[in-house]
Formats: structure tokens, sequence, C-alpha cells
């Protein structure tokens, strides 16, 4: 089955900063690649998502990128601010009109200092 | 609109007790999941629904059971706990479709589960 691999599991950043996670998998048919915030106490949120036929995708402040050959996605915050930390998923998956299950990796831990 | 919503919140169990978690969806998702969520360990997939009255195994289904009676409940049961159940369990649900056009998987607030 699908293996997601998530790095770093804790990261920390001054206020500001970028902030970026790597995530890889292993099964080439995945196509469809989602990142979950999860703060302290609640359910994880989906905050972008991307699918294999699109290489880059932004939205405000966060940005996914994909490389489908060598099979690694990676998430990007920019211009850091303290409410951003929080616990980071990745996920693959191949998904259909039938829908899907999402692969998880372990999370990163991210904290953002004043 | 609710969203999804679980209960109990909290829940202590003996080894042996069984239970039953509860999920609910109020806008009317035909697929539904559940995950747990352990230490280091990110969420695993336990049992999934691709809609009323159908369930499929997921990654680590061994010690549940699941049902989806009604489209907008899926049930979690545990007939006998062990200590390895304890957890955060968490449910999720999607709307039929694209994935990525609409908002992914939804997410409740979890049910934290401790088995002694």
């Amino acid at each position: 089955g699908e293996n997601v691999e998530q790095h770093p599991s804790t990261l920390s950043v001054q206020e500001g900063d970028s902030a970026v996670i790597k995530c890889t998998y292993s099964d080439s048919a995945s196509n469809y690649f989602p990142w979950y915030k999860q703060e302290l106490g609640k359910g994880p949120q989906l905050i972008i998502d991307i699918r294999s036929n699109v290489g880059e995708k932004k939205d405000q402040r966060i940005a996914v990128t994909l490389n489908k050959t060598a099979k690694h996605f990676s998430l990007h915050i920019t211009e850091t601010q303290p409410e951003d930390s929080a616990v980071y998923f990745c996920a693959a998956s191949i998904a259909s009109n039938s829908g899907y299950a999402l692969n998880f990796g372990k999370g990163t831990s991210l904290l953002v200092t004043p | 609109n609710a969203g999804v919503t679980q209960t109990p919140k909290f829940r202590v169990l003996k080894t042996g007790q069984s239970m039953t978690l509860l999920c609910a969806q109020d806008m009317n998702h035909e697929y539904m999941y559940w995950y747990r969520q352990d230490p280091g360990m990110g969420l695993r997939l336990i049992h999934y629904s691709v809609g009323e009255g159908t369930t499929a195994k997921g990654e680590v289904p061994d010690g549940y059971n699941v049902s989806r009676l009604k489209k907008q409940n899926f049930l979690l049961g545990l007939e006998s706990a062990a200590p390895s159940q304890t957890s955060v369990y968490f449910c999720a649900s999607l709307e039929a479709g694209t994935p990525g056009l609409r908002s992914g998987q939804y997410f409740g607030p979890g049910t934290r589960l401790l088995v002694l």
C-alpha cells in the first residue's frame, strides 16, 4: 500500500520567516495530495490540496508543489504568524469519483515564535 | 449546519468492555471514514463507507466493527476493548465527486478513548 513519509517532525521558525514541510509517497498511482492543519484538541482541517496534473498551487500565504517524477510534494508557508502554530499533515491518495481514502504522513509540529 | 459531530467526546473503558462511537454529518455526504490518531503515528484509517449500507476495511480494522444504516450516521464499535485501542478517534465525511474541486474530507472534533 501507499507509504507517506513526512519531514521534519518538528519545525520552529520566527514570525515572518518561511516554513517548508516535505513529504514523499511510494505509490506512483497516487493522484491527490491534500494538506491538513490540526490545532490542539481539534480535528484536522483541509488547508490546501493539489492534484497530480498540477505542479504548483497557491492560496495567499500557503503554497504546495508537486514533483511526480521524484514522488514528493511540499508545503510552503510564507510570512509565518503565531496562529500558524499547529500540527500539519500531508496525505496521498488514489482518488476517483468513487471516493478515496487518505494515507497520512506522521505530522509536523510547527511552532512560530514572535 | 453542524458539519461532522462525534459522541461521546471522552470515554474511559475497562479492558473487555464494549462501546459504540457515533459520527453524524448533516451535509448529505456520501462517504464517511473512521480514523485513529496515536502519538507519532499520524492518522490511520480503520473503516470507511462509500454509501448507506456499505462498509469496507481500512489499514487497521482489527478489533473494530462499523455500520452505516443511515446515510448521515457512521457507527464505530469496539466489542471487547483492549489497552491498545486507547487513542483519539476521528470521523470524516466527503461529498461524492472529484476531490479537490470541493473542500475535501471534513473531520469531526474527535473522541478521546482511554482503555484501562
